[in-house]
């Protein structure tokens, strides 16, 4: 099947600094990429929505000066988080659509913890 | 807006027993529901999906869920658990003229096998 990778799988960080985490698409082209924030015990977030070529669609109340998305081609996806906080730590896991389908036709990646100190 | 609830953060069961992992949902318009499985330190993996067809769903590792319309209702089933079945589990909707496109997902239930 089809395959996502995330990276890196975890990343510690000091406060103020920014972090990318890169989401590929091994073997398909991926249009369309979303990117899910998941906190200990919780549930995925929708963070955005990200298509190559365009600037990417946010959910409300997601900063988008803070969480800074690019989709520069159709099999990687990068999401930075500029200026990080203790409160980003958390759990970011992207996907990957593979067009033609729901749920079937999304792949996730393995997801990358983000700790800031 | 969609919205999904899963009922149990947590639920326990021996090998060998009945698995039953709840979820209700809200949906203003024919939903489509999936059921997905994260094992540690992994991503999400697709269990099943109800997509208008067929009401009893069957999924990978034996794993069934059954569409009740009148319950709002998407409960996933397998009759005998095994070690391997151990993870959390996420419901999760979308509108049907979506597809994949925006998923709405549930708190998740971690479950725990026994031996």
């Amino acid at each position: 099947g089809a395959v996502v990778s995330q990276h890196p799988s975890w990343v510690i960080c000091k406060s103020g600094t920014s972090v990318k985490i890169e989401c590929r698409s091994l073997d398909f082209q991926a249009t369309t990429m979303f990117w899910y924030r998941q906190f200990p015990k919780q549930s995925l977030m929708l963070m955005a929505t990200s298509n190559e070529g365009s600037k990417a669609t946010y959910e409300q109340g997601v900063e988008k000066d803070k969480f800074l998305i690019n989709h520069a081609s159709l099999t990687l996806s990068t999401l930075t988080v500029t200026s990080a906080h203790p409160e980003d730590s958390s759990f970011y896991i992207c996907s990957a659509r593979l067009p033609g389908g729901p749920g079937e036709k999304l792949f996730f990646g393995s997801g990358t913890q983000l700790s800031v100190l | 807006a969609q919205s999904v609830t899963q009922l149990g953060s947590h639920v326990s069961v021996s090998e060998g027993a009945l698995v039953l992992l709840r979820c209700n949902y809200s949906s203003s318009v024919p939903p489509y529901l999936f059921w997905y499985v994260q094992y540690p330190n992994q991503g999400l993996q697709l269990l099943l999906k109800y997509t208008s067809a067929a009401t009893l769903v069957k999924g990978i590792n034996g794993f069934e869920a059954e569409f009740k319309k009148s319950e709002t209702s998407f409960h996933l089933t397998k009759p005998s658990a095994h070690m391997s079945d151990a993870a959390e589990y996420f419901c999760a909707v979308s509108d049907g003229d979506q597809g994949a496109q925006k998923l709405v997902f549930g708190q998740g239930t971690r479950l725990t096998i026994n031996p």
